[in-house]
């Protein structure tokens, strides 16, 4: 089955930088692959997706590249804010739909002042 | 954008004794929802997918006759953690595709078992 690796698992930035986070995954049929935040104690909230016919997406401050022939993908997040501190997962799902989606193992992001 | 809720969004409950939890889109149909299980600071796991009119489909290793999965609307889904044992204290979290592109999830529930 699919496998997601996520690095880092902790990620520190001052306000203002960017941050960018990375994810691998081992099944090349995956097709789909979105980007959940997490505050604590709530449930992951959809930031942004890719495609694997699209090699970038961006959505203000927050982009995503896609690399097929290497299986990874990356999460960039510029200017910094303190609410974007959370725990980041990345997934990725092999039938093209947002079902069934293998998780990466997460990020916590800190954003300090 | 689309909303899913869970209700309750804590419990706490005795071991031996079950417990449910209720999924709920909002403002859309779902006939699959779908449940994870988090354990502290670690990733979400998909346990089973619930199915509206059908047998709920379980990922290998999660015990069905444990954790029971009624789908009993296009917009309800109800996950039942039957006796309950400490072990089982974990983050619940229900998520439904509101088209084939995108998945919300729900707040989660966090059952402590005592």
């Amino acid at each position: 089955g699919e496998n997601v690796e996520q690095h880092p698992s902790t990620l520190s930035v001052q306000e203002g930088d960017s941050a960018v986070i990375k994810c691998t995954y081992s099944d090349s049929a995956s097709n789909y692959f979105p980007w959940y935040k997490q505050e604590l104690g709530k449930g992951p909230q959809l930031i942004i997706d890719i495609r694997s016919n699209v090699g970038e997406k961006k959505d203000q401050r927050i982009a995503v590249t896609l690399n097929k022939t290497a299986k990874h993908f990356s999460l960039h997040i510029t200017e910094t804010q303190p609410e974007d501190s959370a725990v980041y997962f990345c997934a990725a799902s092999t039938d093209g739909t947002a079902s069934k989606l293998t998780f990466g193992t997460g990020t916590r992001l800190q954003v300090t002042l | 954008g689309a909303v899913v809720s869970q209700h309750p969004s804590w419990v706490i409950c005795k071991s031996g004794t079950s417990v449910k939890i209720e999924c709920r889109s909002l403002d859309f149909q779902a006939t699959t929802m779908f449940w994870y299980r988090q354990f502290p600071k670690q990733s979400l796991m998909l346990m089973a997918t619930s199915n509206e009119g059908s047998k709920a489909t379980y990922e290998q290793g999660v015990e069905k006759d444990k954790f029971l999965i009624n789908h009993a609307s296009l917009t309800l889904s109800t996950l039942t953690v039957t006796s309950a044992h400490p072990e089982d204290s974990s983050f619940y979290i229900c998520s439904a595709p509101q088209d084939v592109a995108t998945q919300y999830f729900g707040p989660g529930t966090r059952l402590t078992v005592l």
